[in-house]
């Protein structure tokens, strides 16, 4: 069983949908990372969380800790959010672990 | 400022050939990891470096190794290349180790492995 699990693996919405992708891990962990790559391969950094909520524009990330779950959300989502989103965790130790990642398609 | 630069950008590299991958942090991050992404699948956590000591090492083989520069820039070394050594390599700088730091990624190298 992988460190930290994303899902779905796949995901296609329509243009204006609320989106939802979930990140479970089972190792302790510091902090974690929700990361945005698009085709050609830049990561880009959305988030990082070590508890509760953050927003930025129409991305929004939840961690519970207890759960060792996290969720990124995307409102009224449009084509250009169309990439692929990575959970990574920071274990103690300073070890970044990766999900295989959720591979986003909205269509207009 | 500049972002975190990787050379080169692509490589296309004949098995049992060596490869040096570079990277410069952001400035004034000292620390330094290094990941590999094969095709489909999350990056891989190869190496990090401070203050140009390796401070962590993932599950890779001596084939791989890595330093960094005094002024905070980073190698990474592959010897023997094999085929399934082909795949994105990306550099990540932070300011320091720990939790309360974010990582500010590379756009990766791409390398061929043929």
């Amino acid at each position: 069983k992988n460190e930290v699990e994303q899902s779905p693996q796949n995901l296609t919405a329509q243009e204006g949908e609320f989106i939802t992708i979930n990140c479970s891990y089972s190792v302790g962990i510091s902090a974690l990372h929700w990361l945005q790559q698009h085709p050609g391969g830049g990561i880009v950094s959305l988030f990082m969380l070590s508890s509760g909520k953050k927003k930025h524009g129409r991305l929004i990330a939840t961690i519970n800790i207890q759960e060792k779950h996290s969720s990124l959300h995307i409102t009224a989502s449009h084509p250009r959010d169309s990439a692929v989103y990575i959970c990574a965790v920071l274990e103690y130790g300073n070890k970044l672990v990766f999900g295989a990642g959720t591979i986003l398609r909205v269509k207009s | 400022d500049a972002g975190v630069t990787q050379s080169p950008t692509h490589l296309i590299k004949t098995r049992g050939q060596h490869v040096t991958l570079r990277c410069s942090p952001i400035s004034g991050h000292k620390s330094v990891s290094w990941y590999q992404q094969v095709l489909g699948q999350g990056p891989q956590f190869i190496f990090q470096y401070y203050e140009k000591e390796e401070r962590g090492r993932g599950n890779f083989p001596d084939r791989f190794s890595a330093r960094q520069f005094p002024n905070y820039s980073s190698e990474l070394n592959v010897n023997a290349l094999l085929l399934g050594d082909s795949a994105l390599y990306l550099c990540a700088s932070s300011l320091a180790l720990g939790s309360t730091y974010g990582y500010t990624f590379g756009s990766g190298t791409r390398l061929t492995v043929v």
